[in-house]
């Protein structure tokens, strides 16, 4: 399967804990944008990387979030010392080049936190 | 600041009872207006692109179209495999997702 590939698909941790959500882009893509969604609501830009470089992070909560996307490896989101309102579907897609050229995002099938 | 309004937010149709769906906008300078589809428990699928008012495009049974101020997605004799939630988004490199149509075609 060459598409975006997420994993874990579904997370479980208790408050306090961290999550470490990763994605490995589409084969011959270098750029990676996550993406939360909550129950009933739309997609929320978080951050735009690529490799070794965060280009946009506007859609990040100051704390207790990061992204990177290394040289080597997939691109990680982590979340530290959860809390329930992080609860949610995190998705990942890449591109080859600025989705402004082509218009078009793949998405993975997404990681399902939820905190207890 | 570029924002994306989708309404309804469901829409339940009987299989070949055609509808539409619809995307208003408020952007500086449009710079491509895109649809996905998303299904339950999955990622959004690219459907279309359009970039300037007038423009058109089809698939199957969706065509999408595009004024200056909304975009249309009309579904023609929906089937139940049509049914989703479909997502507009805004292009700023970034896409502004709107919350989505969720639509529900029952046989």
């Amino acid at each position: 399967n060459a598409g975006v590939m997420q994993n874990p698909r579904h997370l479980v941790r208790r408050r306090g804990q961290e999550a470490r959500l990763r994605c490995s882009p589409m084969k011959g893509h270098s750029h990676v944008y996550w993406y939360r969604q909550l129950p009933e609501e739309g997609l929320k830009f978080m951050v735009y990387l690529q490799k070794e470089n965060i280009i946009d992070e506007s859609g990040m909560p100051k704390e207790r979030f990061s992204a990177e996307f290394p040289k080597e490896g997939p691109s990680i989101l982590r979340i530290q010392q959860v809390v329930r309102g992080d609860s949610a579907a995190y998705f990942c897609a890449s591109s080859q080049g600025l989705s402004s050229n082509t218009g078009e995002l793949f998405f993975g099938e997404g990681s399902r936190l939820t905190v207890l | 600041e570029d924002q994306v309004t989708q309404s309804p937010e469901a829409l339940r149709l009987q299989e070949g009872e055609s509808s539409s769906l619809n995307c208003s906008y408020t952007v500086s300078g449009l710079r491509g207006l895109f649809w996905y589809r998303q299904d339950p428990g999955k990622g959004p699928e690219f459907l279309f692109t359009l970039y300037s008012a007038g423009e058109e495009k089809e698939k199957e049974r969706l065509k999408a179209t595009l004024t200056k101020k909304e975009s249309f997605l009309h579904i023609t004799a929906p089937k139940p495999e049509d049914s989703a939630t479909y997502l507009c988004a805004l292009n700023d490199y970034k896409l502004s997702f709107g919350a989505g149509t969720t639509v529900t075609v029952r046989a």
